[in-house]
């Protein structure tokens, strides 16, 4: 059974940075593309970005709103991907998931964690 | 890349059928068949319902069906159930120079 664990949410003042992880497992996370996709309160749901399986050149593709400050990465000997989010801004406030890519859509998704950016 | 259009809510009784739209572009649902259909009640993960337009992962319940004409998307619940009622989103392909876009999402009520 496929199981993603997101952590490392919480409450940071604007122009800080924050680091989310997602523990994996239940399926084989190196060959798997990952994404991250956010929900702001209220609102629907905005891609931040995904990252290919190095098999598939690894490459990282960003959301125009984060491009330049939010950066993706996965440790492949650990099972588990990463979201570094640098100069946080107000509506950067949403419940980030971590999710499998598949069929070019996410695809399986963890329960989420809540970053709150706020002074 | 804009935002999918989806009606804001959408309603039906139990046992009948209702049906939620996704009208895009042809630079998205109209050009590609990677059209997918979320589930989400508040508070918990969203769940894939449908992918490649008409495809159910496992153990999605065959009450729930998907179809694409021209630019526009359809999701198809029928013999609706208490337990359907969520908000429900939809999501397409855009080429391989863009991550994708989703639709603003449908309130389902069952009433």
């Amino acid at each position: 059974e496929v199981q993603l664990v997101e952590s490392g949410g919480g409450l940071v003042k604007p122009g800080g940075s924050l680091r989310l992880s997602c523990a994996a497992s239940g399926f084989t996370f190196s060959y798997t593309w990952m994404s991250w996709v956010r929900q702001a309160p209220g609102k629907g749901l905005q891609w931040v970005g995904r990252i290919k399986s190095k098999a598939d050149g690894g490459t990282i593709d960003y959301a125009a709103p984060v491009k330049g400050r939010f950066t993706i990465s996965r440790d492949d000997s650990k099972n588990t991907l990463y979201l570094q989010m640098n100069s946080l801004q107000t509506e950067d406030t949403a419940v980030y998931y971590c999710t499998t890519v598949g069929s070019m859509t996410p695809y399986s998704w963890g329960q989420g964690t809540l970053v709150a950016v706020s002074s | 890349q804009s935002a999918l259009t989806q009606p804001p809510s959408a309603s039906g009784s139990p046992g009948q059928s209702v049906t939620i739209s996704c009208t895009g572009t042809s630079s998205d649902v109209g050009g590609y068949n990677y059209v997918s259909w979320y589930q989400h009640h508040p508070g918990k993960a969203p769940k894939l319902m449908i992918y490649e337009v008409s495809k159910r992962p496992s153990g999605v319940p065959d009450r729930f069906s998907g179809s694409k004409s021209g630019n526009t998307a359809s999701l198809t619940v029928s013999g609706l159930q208490a337990e359907d009622e969520a908000n429900y989103y939809c999501s397409s392909y855009a080429g391989s120079n863009n991550l994708g876009v989703f639709g603003g999402g449908t309130k389902l009520t069952v009433l």
